[in-house]
């Protein structure tokens, strides 16, 4: 089946950087794009921005440019967001979703990443 | 950047209809998409490119938009329809947007 699986919790020092990783199998990697959102405690979803895995090209959201980095390596099937800078705003649940057609039909599981000193 | 409007909260009695409306300039242009999301999980997808429902949503769940806004409707709402559900929609840029979500409540 179509799934997606992303990496374990995570818990920084404000200043880090954080790359969550998002393992793709059930379809090809390539053929579809790869966008992350986040969701922070009690709060609506956030896009942060999407990932063409077969080529590579990414588009992030305003806010996040400068700070986030969505790369990939088709071998394993691997998609990452890495964020820097990061700072107690940032905690929240990070997800992966495929995109096709029918919208973001696939998710990650989430990954927390706190961000607490 | 653009905006997508939801009201924070819709109540229903059981077998009413829930309507959640979704407002901003790009639904003019561009596709809308909706999402439910239960405490604790991650976002499915319940209606695409504004009216098609992706196999395996109920047929309760339908969604119809005009200008600059759309409308998710549930027919028939049940216990398990409690949620929160979020529109979507993109620029002609690639740039998504997600609405400030509506917690659907099943009185």
């Amino acid at each position: 089946q179509v799934q997606l699986v992303q990496s374990g919790a995570e818990v920084k020092k404000p200043g880090a950087s954080v790359k969550v990783s998002c393992v793709a199998s059930g379809y090809t990697f390539t053929s579809d794009h790869i966008n992350w959102v986040r969701q922070a405690s009690g709060q609506g979803l956030e896009w942060m921005g999407w990932m063409n895995p077969d080529t590579g090209k990414t588009g992030y959201a305003q806010k996040f440019q400068g700070r986030v980095t969505m790369t990939r390596d088709t071998s394993i099937t691997t998609a990452y967001m890495e964020l820097s800078s990061l700072r107690s705003a940032d905690t929240a649940v990070y997800y992966c979703a495929r995109t096709t057609n029918s919208g973001m039909d696939v998710w990650g599981q989430g990954t927390t990443v706190t961000v607490s000193s | 950047s653009f905006e997508l409007t939801q009201p924070p909260s819709v109540s229903v009695s059981p077998g009413q209809t829930a309507r959640i409306t979704c407002s901003g300039d790009a639904l003019a242009l561009q596709f809308a998409y909706w999402y439910q999301q239960k405490p604790g999980q991650a976002p499915v997808v319940v209606i695409f490119k504004d009216t098609e429902r992706p196999s395996g949503i109920p047929e309760r769940f339908s969604g119809s938009g005009s200008g600059t806004e759309v409308t998710l409707t549930i027919s028939g709402v049940q216990a398990e329809d409690e949620a929160d559900y979020y529109c979507q929609s993109s620029d002609s840029s690639g740039t998504w947007v997600f609405g400030g979500g509506t917690k659907l409540t099943v009185l």
